[in-house]
């Protein structure tokens, strides 16, 4: 099946420093890529759909100069969290799509979890 | 707005108990329907999913699901659950005119005693 893979699965960082996260699509290509927020015990909320060459569309409420999205291949998005802090100590999780389909059967990283200290 | 509503926050069944996780959701047009698992430190798997046809969907791990339009529900079923089966299990759903965009329910965390 179509394997999906995020680095780091886990990062510790200062507040105000700027932590990058990787999604890439091993096996398939990925035109669109998914970047949710997994709060304890809750569900995963959409941040923002990745789409490869432009500009990523952001979910209502996700600041996009806080959390900057780049998607320069089929393969691979990656999502900075800019200026850390406490607050923005996450699980991130990122998903694909496979190119030219769209039923929404989606492909899931294995998490991210960032720790702002 | 579009909605997916799990109101089973967390189920503990004893092995072989017979499982039923609800799932309803809030859209009145066309949706792709889903059951996502999550193993205990591992990724979101795809258990099953409805399309169209049958509302009787046969996922992995003997798990199924049926699709009843005039409840808006989703509702998982195994008839006879395992410790394996321990598990944060989603509801999740698309709209036709959304595909890609997937809404996902609360989750359920089932726990299994062995």
């Amino acid at each position: 099946g179509a394997v999906v893979s995020q680095h780091p699965s886990w990062v510790i960082c200062k507040s105000g420093t700027s932590v990058k996260i990787e999604c890439r699509s091993l096996d398939f290509q990925a035109t669109t890529m998914f970047w949710y927020r997994q709060f304890p015990k809750q569900s995963l909320m959409l941040m923002a759909t990745s789409n490869e060459g432009s500009k990523a569309t952001y979910e209502q409420g996700v600041e996009k100069d806080k959390f900057l999205i780049n998607h320069a291949s089929l393969t691979l998005s990656t999502l900075t969290v800019t200026s850390a802090h406490p607050e923005d100590s996450s699980f991130y999780i990122c998903s694909a799509e496979l190119a030219g389909v769209n039923t929404g059967e989606l492909f899931f990283g294995e998490g991210s979890r960032l720790t702002v200290l | 707005a579009q909605s997916v509503s799990q109101h089973n926050h967390h189920v503990i069944l004893s092995e072989a108990a017979s499982l039923e996780l609800g799932c309803n959701y809030s859209y009145g047009g066309t949706v792709n329907l889903f059951w996502y698992v999550q193993y205990p430190g591992q990724h979101l798997q795809l258990l099953l999913k409805y399309f169209s046809g049958d509302p009787l969907v046969k996922g992995i791990k003997g798990f199924e699901a049926e699709f009843i339009k005039s409840k808006f529900s989703f509702n998982l079923r195994k008839p006879s659950v395992q410790w394996s089966d321990t598990a944060e299990y989603f509801c999740a759903v698309t709209t036709y005119s959304s595909a890609s965009k997937i809404i996902f329910g609360s989750g359920t965390r089932l726990s299994i005693r062995p």
